[in-house]
């Protein structure tokens, strides 16, 4: 199941830099996406979403983008902290349903 | 604040056993699910349930698999003969509309 791929499997970024995580996705009937933040031994903890109807949304230090016509979204993270370090799990859902699907996570290491 | 919570956080059984996972979601919340996530693979949908029903199940979802809320809080996952390949974390969450909010996921070992 490859509908949402995130490509890059690790980033590391420096503390105080900003941190761009991305997401592709291939089927055009999601309308829904949600960014998940997962520390180990952890459930994944819920950071932004967004909707299909808008193109960014912002929550503190965290703005989700999404470009539609690319297939594509990215999370901002400005600045980037050291507890931020943590794999981050992109998800879709398609209107009407109730199941997310899941990118394989991006692992992000902050460095002091 | 409030937070789903899953009981045991470990279990190993032998290949054949009955296993019983269990959740209690947050007070408020309407639907509840089970995900699972094989080692190094990605987080998957099992099942999704509302109104004391199954709401959306995966193809994972099949005969060996079953939910129930047997009372107010609790919500549990059964596995009626487990298989080596069903060695995985488990998650529950529920939500309210907009998002799902996870527990800390049981692991199982099938061995």
């Amino acid at each position: 199941d490859q509908q949402v791929k995130q490509n890059s499997p690790s980033l590391s970024v420096q503390e105080g830099r900003i941190s761009i995580l991305n997401c592709d996705y291939t089927n055009s009937m999601f309308d829904y996406f949600l960014w998940y933040k997962k520390y180990p031994a952890e459930g994944p903890t819920f950071l932004i979403s967004i909707s299909s109807i808008k193109d960014k949304n912002e929550d503190g230090r965290f703005t989700v983008f999404l470009n539609k016509s690319a297939k594509h979204l990215s999370l901002h993270i400005v600045p980037s902290q050291p507890g931020d370090s943590a794999v981050y799990f992109c998800a879709a859902r398609i209107q009407g349903a109730q199941k997310l699907v899941f990118g394989q996570g991006t692992r992000l290491t902050i460095n002091p | 604040e409030p937070e789903v919570t899953q009981t045991p956080s470990h279990q190993v059984t032998q290949m054949g056993q009955e296993v019983i996972l269990r959740c209690v979601p947050i007070s408020n919340h309407l639907y509840f699910y089970w995900y699972r996530q094989i080692l190094g693979q990605k987080v998957e949908f099992l099942v999704s349930f509302y109104n004391n029903e199954i709401s959306e199940k995966s193809e994972i979802f099949d005969d060996q698999f079953s939910v129930e809320r047997p009372d107010g809080s609790n919500f549990t996952l059964k596995i009626r003969s487990t298989k080596l390949e069903d060695s995985a974390m488990y998650f529950c969450a529920s939500s309210v509309k907009t998002h799902e909010d996870f527990g800390p996921g049981t692991r199982l070992l099938v061995l």
